[in-house]
This record gives C-alpha cells, sequence and structure tokens, in this order.
C-alpha cells in the first residue's frame, strides 16, 4: 500500500540555520508528491508540490526534490526564520481509477528560536 | 475567494449527543473531503467526495460517522452517538480535480466530555 515516513520531531533551529526534514514514500506507481504547512490554530495549507521524478519544488525558500531511486522528498531550507515555526506534513496522492486522497506522514514539528 | 468554510470551529459536547460539522468547499470544486487530526493517529482521511458523490469511506470509523453532501457547496459530517474517543480536530478540503492542490479549512475542534 501507498505510506509515507517522514522523521520524528520536534525540532528545534536557532534564526538562520540550515533546516532539512526527511521524508520517504511507499507507492506503486507514480505519485505527486507534497509539503503542506500547518501554523498553530490553522488548517494546513500547500507549501511546494512535485509531480514526477528529479522535479524540484519551491516556495519561500523552501525546496524538495522527488528522488525516485530513494524513494524520497525531504524538505530543505538554508536559513530558517522564527515565522517558519510550524508542522510540516510530507504527502503523496496516487491518483488513479477511483483513488484520489492524500496519505500523510505524522508532522514534523519546526521551532525556530530567535 | 473566501477558501473552505467550517462551522463551528469549536465543539463541546457531552458524550451520546448528536454532533453535525458543516463545510462549504470552494466555489468551483469538483472534490471534497473529510479529515480527521489527533496527536496519536495524525491525519486521517474519512471520506470524500467527487461531484456531491462519495467515493471512498473506508476511512469512516464506524456506524456512528455519517457524511452527505446535498449540493456543490456544502457537506455535513455528522456523528451519532458521539463519544470521548471522537474528539479531534476535523478538517475539510476541496479541490478542482484530483490531482491538483487540495485547500483545507481552519478545522472545527470536538471535545467530546
Amino acid at each position: 500500500g501507498n505510506s509515507v515516513t517522514q522523521m520524528e520531531g520536534p525540532v528545534t533551529l536557532s534564526e538562520e540555520a540550515f533546516l532539512t526534514i526527511n521524508c520517504t514514500y511507499t507507492a506503486t506507481g507514480y505519485p505527486s508528491l507534497f509539503w503542506y504547512v500547518q501554523y498553530p490554530g490553522e488548517g494546513l495549507q500547500l507549501l511546494l508540490k512535485a509531480t514526477k521524478a528529479d522535479d524540484k519544488g519551491s516556495n519561500k525558500g523552501f525546496e524538495a526534490t522527488y528522488r525516485k531511486e530513494t524513494t524520497s522528498f525531504h524538505l530543505e531550507k538554508g536559513s530558517v526564520q522564527v515565522s517558519d515555526s510550524a508542522v510540516y506534513f510530507c504527502a503523496l496522492l496516487n491518483y488513479g481509477g477511483s483513488q484520489g486522497n492524500l496519505i500523510f506522514g505524522k508532522g514534523t514539528k519546526l521551532s525556530v528560536k530567535p | 475567494d473566501a477558501g473552505v468554510i467550517q462551522s463551528p470551529r469549536h465543539e463541546v459536547t457531552e458524550m451520546g449527543q448528536e454532533v453535525t460539522l458543516r463545510c462549504k468547499p470552494i466555489s468551483g470544486h469538483d472534490y471534497l473531503f473529510w479529515y480527521r487530526q489527533t496527536m496519536m493517529r495524525g491525519l486521517e482521511l474519512l471520506i470524500y467526495f467527487n461531484n456531491n458523490v462519495p467515493i471512498d469511506d473506508s476511512g469512516m470509523p464506524e456506524d456512528r460517522f455519517s457524511a452527505k453532501m446535498p449540493n456543490a457547496s456544502f457537506s455535513t459530517l455528522k456523528i451519532q452517538p458521539s463519544e470521548p474517543r471522537d474528539s479531534a480536530v476535523y478538517f475539510c478540503a476541496s479541490s478542482y480535480q484530483v490531482r491538483n492542490e487540495q485547500f483545507f479549512g481552519p478545522g472545527t475542534r470536538l471535545t467530546v466530555l
């Protein structure tokens, strides 16, 4: 079946530090991959996505590359800010036939200290 | 666009009571999803609709849960009777076509005492 595994949190960093949140997946076929972010008290927002192998998604300084050979989609940011503190979710979408739902990882809580 | 609208934002009820959560998707979106978020289980898909028709309800925990989408602009998730283990944040999301971004509502925080 389809599944997503992402690193356990919480992750605590100082402002301007480098961020990596690991995400690996198991899926049949060719899924699309996503990173969603959830700020306190809010719903999830799409951060970035990639729809095929070797695609790089990027947004707000965050990047992730769809690596089919390692079944990974790690999230990176070169210099985090306090405002990046949130929970980050990796997800895959394997559509076709009657499928159409996102499969989410458990989420990784990021805290950035000034 | 107002985004996905959910009501109520918070609901506190007693065990055994009926609870109804409401969702208005983004206009023009043809897919609607209901998710539940808990600390223990993370984000779980409960059910989703395409053009108001339920496509997959395999995530609905048990018969106490039911969902309807009477028209393209409104959906409900009902729990009857509610139990303390139903306490969670319930999210509604919508998308235009299955492979596009899902837009999430702000969620309903349900507490069953």
